[in-house]
């Protein structure tokens, strides 16, 4: 069935570093990709989308492109500040895959020190 | 609209006790998901709704586990009779295209449930 895979964590950033988190996807058909960010003691929010292959979702100053050839929606941000810590979830939701719902990866907690 | 809505924020209650959980999805979302996030299993679907209507109860853990939508705008999970492992954060979520869409899904804050 589908599935999403992401980098093992804790990732810890200094204030200002490049971010990069790892997702890679597999599907039946032809998924669209997804990024949630879930700050401390809340719910889970959208943070970037991407419908098709070469798509670049962005917000925030985060960025993923939908890779088709490698399966892979890597997370990336130039600069990361003491507030991007929260743990981030990569998902996808495939309808040729005959799941009718989002598929969550395991999530990413990143604490950034200033 | 003020989200979605659940209540309580947190609950404490012992072993072998009924415990409620509640949410208020966003009016004209036809789909509400419930999940349970622990650190060792992550998130984990345990039911939706489409149009109050319950389509996939799969993840739900046992039958201790029940979930109802009596109308659009109201949910509820419970447990009875509760454990300590069922100690977790609920999330509740909710959505006009369970695909995600353009939106998303539109997730509450969460119910921090302790069972002692």
């Amino acid at each position: 069935g589908d599935s999403v895979t992401q980098m093992e964590g804790p990732v810890t950033l200094s204030e200002e570093a490049f971010l990069t988190i790892n997702c890679t996807y597999t599907a039946t058909g032809y998924p669209s990709l997804f990024w949630y960010v879930q700050y401390p003691g809340e719910g889970l929010q959208l943070l970037l989308k991407a419908t098709k292959a070469d798509d670049k979702g962005s917000n925030k100053g985060f960025e993923a492109t939908y890779r088709k050839e490698t399966t892979s929606f890597h997370l990336e941000k130039g600069s990361v500040q003491v507030s991007d810590s929260a743990v981030y979830f990569c998902a996808l939701s495939d309808k040729a895959g005959g799941s009718e719902k989002l598929v969550f990866g395991k999530g990413t907690k990143l604490t950034v020190n200033p | 609209d003020a989200g979605v809505i659940q209540s309580p924020r947190h609950e404490v209650t012992e072993m072998g006790q009924e415990v409620t959980l509640r949410c208020k999805p966003i009016s004209g979302h036809d789909y509400l998901f419930w999940y349970r996030q622990t650190m060792m299993r992550g998130l984990e679907l345990l039911i939706y709704f489409n149009n109050n209507v319950p389509i996939d109860d799969s993840g739900m853990p046992e039958d201790r586990f029940s979930a109802k939508m009596p109308n659009a705008s109201f949910s509820t999970l419970k447990i009875q009779p509760s454990e300590p492992r069922d100690s977790a954060v609920y999330f509740c979520a909710s959505s006009f295209d369970p695909r995600g869409g353009r939106y998303g899904y539109t997730f509450g804050s969460g119910t921090r449930l302790t069972v002692v």
